[in-house]
């Protein structure tokens, strides 16, 4: 079946780096641009960064801008998020999600993996 | 970028009556093009990702109850659950998918 599943999570020190991935399975990786969503304890759900389905036109909310690296191999089915300079406003369950069409970039989000934890403290 | 306000924050309703929850978008998210709505609802419940219900504002995701239903167009939007059931408990999530997608703040449905 359609699955995604994200690993790399873990406790980091604020200035510190982390890489997360999203294996794919279940559909045509590659067919299919991909978002990173993230959700603080106890708020609400808040866009990270997107990639086409060839890994071009990559998007980043502002507040990761030049901080976070969204990117994916697809002969691997994997998406990435590389994270930099970890601040403690960057801790959140991050989520790696498909979108439901291909013919462009606007589609709602239909799959959803179970999320990864990132802590950022000291 | 497009700010979603979901109205109300929580809402308690009794086991098989209507749960309404709204949603309104600071910009149209009617694209002229090709006439949809770029509005999406998500339902998620405590430990679990979000779950997509409804896109393009009114079509059901398959698989999801016909009890769930979207309304509305441009600015104003509805999510209708016609006779609330124990295992819709969730946040709602309002999203529209335009660059870059943003999310409404959650409306939490509990059962009165």
């Amino acid at each position: 079946q359609v699955q995604l599943v994200e690993s790399g999570g873990g406790v980091v020190q604020p200035g510190g780096s982390l890489r997360l991935s999203c294996a794919a399975s279940g559909f045509t990786f590659s067919d299919y641009g991909m978002h990173w969503v993230r959700q603080a304890p106890g708020k609400g759900l808040d866009w990270v960064a997107f990639i086409r389905y060839d890994g071009s036109n990559n998007y980043y909310t502002d507040s990761v801008k030049g901080r976070f690296t969204i990117s994916r191999d697809n002969s691997r089915n994997t998406l990435y998020l590389q994270m930099n300079s970890l601040r403690a406003e960057d801790t959140a369950v991050y989520y790696c999600a498909k979108i439901r069409g291909t013919e462009y970039n606007n589609y709602p989000f239909d799959v959803w993996g179970q999320g990864t934890m990132v802590t950022v403290s000291s | 970028d497009i700010v979603m306000t979901q109205s109300p924050d929580s809402l308690a309703v009794s086991l098989g009556e209507r749960a309404t929850i709204n949603c309104k978008s600071s910009q149209s998210l009617l694209y002229s093009s090709n006439n949809k709505n770029y509005l999406g609802w998500y339902q998620q419940k405590p430990g679990q990702p979000p779950k997509l219900l409804i896109y393009w504002a009114s079509t059901r995701e398959s698989g999801v109850p016909d009890r769930f239903s979207g309304s509305g167009s441009g600015t104003d939007f509805t999510l209708t659950i016609s006779s609330l059931q124990a295992e819709d408990v969730a946040v709602y999530y309002c999203q529209q998918y335009f660059t870059p997608p943003t999310f409404g703040q959650g409306t939490k449905v509990q059962i009165k």
